[in-house]
C-alpha cells in the first residue's frame, strides 16, 4: 500500500538543462496537485490535475514549466532551461476525488540548479 | 477555501500538552477543518479533520468551537519529533475542486 511516490529525491542540474520530476499517486487516486516550496517559505500550489487533463494550471509560470498526468505512468512536471531561481523543493499530492477526503503528499523533489 | 489566521510560532515543553489555535471566521457549512504538520523537508502529512464535533486520533485532538469560527489542535504530550510547521485548512467536501492554499501555518517548537 505505497503512497504518493516521487522521483528523483534530490536533483541537481546546471543552469539551461531540463529537469524532469516524477509523481506516481497513491493507489486509487486519480487526482495529483503539484506545489513549490522555496527555501524558507511555504507551500505554493502550482497545478491540478486529472489523467490526461490540466484542471487548474493558475499556480505555473507562465513560461518553461509544464505539467502531465498521462493516461498511463506517472505525473511529470517538466521544467526546461532551469534558472537557479528553480532551485526549491517540489512536492506532489494526490488525492481519491476532487471533493477532497484530504490529500496525500510525496517525500517531494529537492532541486537544485548550479 | 475560507482563509484561517495562525499564530507564526509557539513554543512547547516536551510532555507537556501543545495548543495550536486557528481562526477560520468566514468558514463554510459545508467546510471541514483539516490540519496538516511539514516536519523539516518532509512532504506535509495529514493530521486530523473536522466539521462540528470534536475529534481525535492517535495523533491528536480537535477541538472546534460551536459557532465554528475556530478551532484549537492539541498534541496532547508533545514530543521533540512534534517540532514542525502546523497548517489549518478550510477544505469543503462534496463541492467539487477547490484549490487548496497552504498559510504560512504555526511553527511549533518543542523544547526539552
Amino acid at each position: 500500500n505505497a503512497g504518493v511516490m516521487q522521483n528523483p529525491r534530490h536533483l541537481v542540474r546546471r543552469r539551461g538543462q531540463e529537469a524532469r520530476l516524477r509523481c506516481s499517486p497513491m493507489k486509487g487516486h486519480s487526482h495529483v496537485y503539484w506545489y513549490r516550496q522555496l527555501p524558507e517559505e511555504g507551500l505554493k500550489f502550482m497545478v491540478y490535475l486529472q489523467k490526461e487533463n490540466i484542471i487548474d494550471e493558475s499556480g505555473m509560470p507562465k513560461e518553461r514549466f509544464s505539467a502531465e498526468f498521462p493516461k498511463e505512468g506517472p505525473s511529470i512536471l517538466r521544467i526546461q532551461q532551469v534558472v537557479r531561481g528553480d532551485s526549491a523543493a517540489y512536492f506532489c499530492a494526490s488525492s481519491r476525488g476532487a471533493n477532497n477526503y484530504g490529500y496525500t503528499f510525496g517525500s517531494g523533489t529537492r532541486l537544485t540548479v548550479v | 477555501d475560507a482563509k484561517t489566521t495562525q499564530p507564526t510560532s509557539m513554543d512547547c515543553a516536551e510532555g507537556r500538552a501543545a495548543n495550536l489555535p486557528c481562526n477560520h471566521s468566514t468558514i463554510s457549512g459545508n467546510e471541514y477543518v483539516y490540519w496538516y504538520r511539514q516536519i523539516h523537508s518532509q512532504g506535509p502529512q495529514y493530521i486530523i479533520h473536522g466539521l462540528k464535533n470534536n475529534e481525535t486520533n492517535e495523533m491528536a485532538s480537535l477541538i472546534i468551537t460551536e459557532d465554528r469560527k475556530s478551532s484549537t489542535l492539541i498534541l496532547p504530550h508533545a514530543t521533540l519529533r512534534d517540532t514542525a510547521v502546523y497548517y489549518c485548512i478550510a477544505l469543503a467536501v462534496n463541492g467539487g475542486y477547490q484549490k487548496v492554499t497552504f498559510g504560512t501555518g504555526t511553527k511549533l517548537q518543542v523544547i526539552p
